[in-house]
């Protein structure tokens, strides 16, 4: 069964230093990919997304993340962290013939530490 | 601005009452969706519409019911054969060519009494 997995519940990094949330993605063909930002009782925010060519994507707010069909990940990245990152972020497949089947994953808190 | 607004923010409802929550967009988006989110997962699909007039069961639509009399507007309502209803509602839309991506409006936290 297609599924995401974000393993990471829960992680908290220093202001400055850098992140990497992991995603890994369970399909046949090379899904539609998304990342999204969760702000606490808000609706979720675009962040970047892939579809095809270049395999690293850039973002919005320095986000960035990179597409690896060998071990079926989409991590997204920042290399320096600001406290108003804290939030919950959610790496999203879909399939490429129905918006419908885009399937969320159960997300990843990110802390910063002061 | 154009967005995406979902009322109320808040709602309280006793068991076995029908509930409706309100879902408007301005983006000119032709579809419409509605998920419910539950702490610790990730989001799940109640129902979405791609046109006027019609719309879809999502994987988990049991106890819910939409319309879509008008592009703006995906009204969900939440019924009293919803066993568990107690959640956070999210309503999204998106152009027909979805791959820009979902916007999302700032949700509705459901308390079932």
């Amino acid at each position: 069964a297609q599924s995401v997995t974000q393993p990471d519940i829960h992680i908290t990094v220093s202001e400055g230093a850098s992140l990497e949330l992991r995603c890994n993605y369970s399909y046949g063909a090379t899904p539609y990919l998304f990342w999204y930002v969760q702000s606490p009782g808000q609706g979720l925010q675009l962040l970047l997304k892939y579809f095809s060519g270049d395999t690293l994507v850039q973002g919005i707010k320095g986000f960035e993340a990179e597409f690896k069909r060998s071990q079926s990940s989409f991590n997204l990245r920042k290399p320096s962290v600001h406290w108003s990152d804290a939030a919950e972020y959610f790496c999203a497949v879909a399939l490429y013939s129905s918006a419908s089947k885009i399937i969320f994953g159960s997300g990843t808190r990110l802390s910063i530490r002061p | 601005d154009g967005g995406i607004t979902q009322s109320p923010k808040y709602l309280f409802r006793k068991e076995g009452q029908n509930v409706t929550l309100s879902c408007e967009q301005n983006l000119n988006h032709d579809a419409m969706y509605w998920y419910r989110q539950d702490p610790g997962q990730g989001l799940r699909l109640i129902y979405y519409s791609q046109i006027v007039n019609d719309f879809q069961k999502g994987d988990i639509a049991e106890g819910y019911s939409v319309s879509r009399e008008k592009k703006e507007s995906f009204p969900l309502t939440v019924t009293s054969a919803q066993k568990n209803p107690t959640a956070f509602y999210l309503c999204a839309s998106s152009m027909g060519d979805w791959e820009q991506g979902q916007f999302f409006g700032p949700g509705t936290r459901l308390t079932v009494l």
